[in-house]
């Protein structure tokens, strides 16, 4: 049984670069989650995500961050024109169902460093 | 906002002592979640606690969730160099579909 699966699992860019991250959440789980941790942090929530929709986006920033997930395919995590504070790791998670009562089930993380 | 507070931050304690985080919400929980994430991985979970003052042991873990349902607690007895992480408590506040998690307590341990 494959779980979450993310890549990459570091990522290096350079200031003013995007970073595209990858997420297939569990097989048969339709709800994905982002969080982001910083170093010696804890874990941020930045968006929930059901296929095609996106539910809560309450965590993003603003600006240079977007997320999705399509029909068919990974979600994808986009940064535009990374800047050093982006440097952090960013987990994704999986759920069978929208409740946030349900365990989350977390990839390994893309480890981001920004140059 | 819904917080969620963990103390302490930082434990150090020598292998055999026991040892203790406490997590409080600023809001009633229906149920609160204890994750740990070894140095290098990523969270993973460990229990659900979802009754008022319930109790669960997992070996050497005792989990306690408040009788307010705002708090709980992860007691590890006797710990040993593989309990070594940081334990995240997490709950799912009203009117908001995801999990917010504590800052975490950073356990480690001299062995």
């Amino acid at each position: 049984n494959a779980g979450v699966m993310q890549n990459p699992r570091h990522l290096v860019r350079r200031r003013g670069q995007e970073a595209r991250l990858r997420c297939s959440p569990v097989k048969g789980h339709s709800h994905v989650y982002w969080y982001r941790q910083l170093p010696e942090e804890g874990l941020k929530f930045m968006v929930y995500l059901q296929k095609e929709n996106i539910i809560d986006e309450s965590g993003m920033p603003k600006e240079r961050f977007s997320a999705e997930f399509p029909k068919e395919g990974p979600s994808i995590l986009r940064i535009q024109q990374v800047v050093r504070g982006d440097s952090a790791a960013y987990f994704c998670a999986s759920s069978p169902w929208g409740d946030p009562n349900s365990p989350l089930h977390f990839g390994n993380g893309t480890r981001l460093t920004v140059t | 906002g819904q917080q969620v507070m963990q103390i302490p931050q930082y434990q150090h304690v020598q292998e055999g002592e026991d040892f203790t985080t406490y997590c409080n919400s600023s809001t009633t929980l229906s149920n609160i979640q204890w994750y740990k994430q070894r140095p290098g991985g990523h969270p993973v979970f460990l229990i659900q606690l979802v009754k008022s003052g319930e109790v669960k042991k997992q070996k050497r873990l005792t989990f306690q969730f408040g009788e307010a349902k705002k708090n709980s607690s992860l007691h590890i007895t006797a710990t040993q160099t593989t309990d070594v992480g940081t334990y995240f408590c997490a709950g799912p506040f009203q009117g908001a579909q995801k999990l917010v998690f504590g800052q975490g307590t950073r356990l480690t341990i001299n062995p």
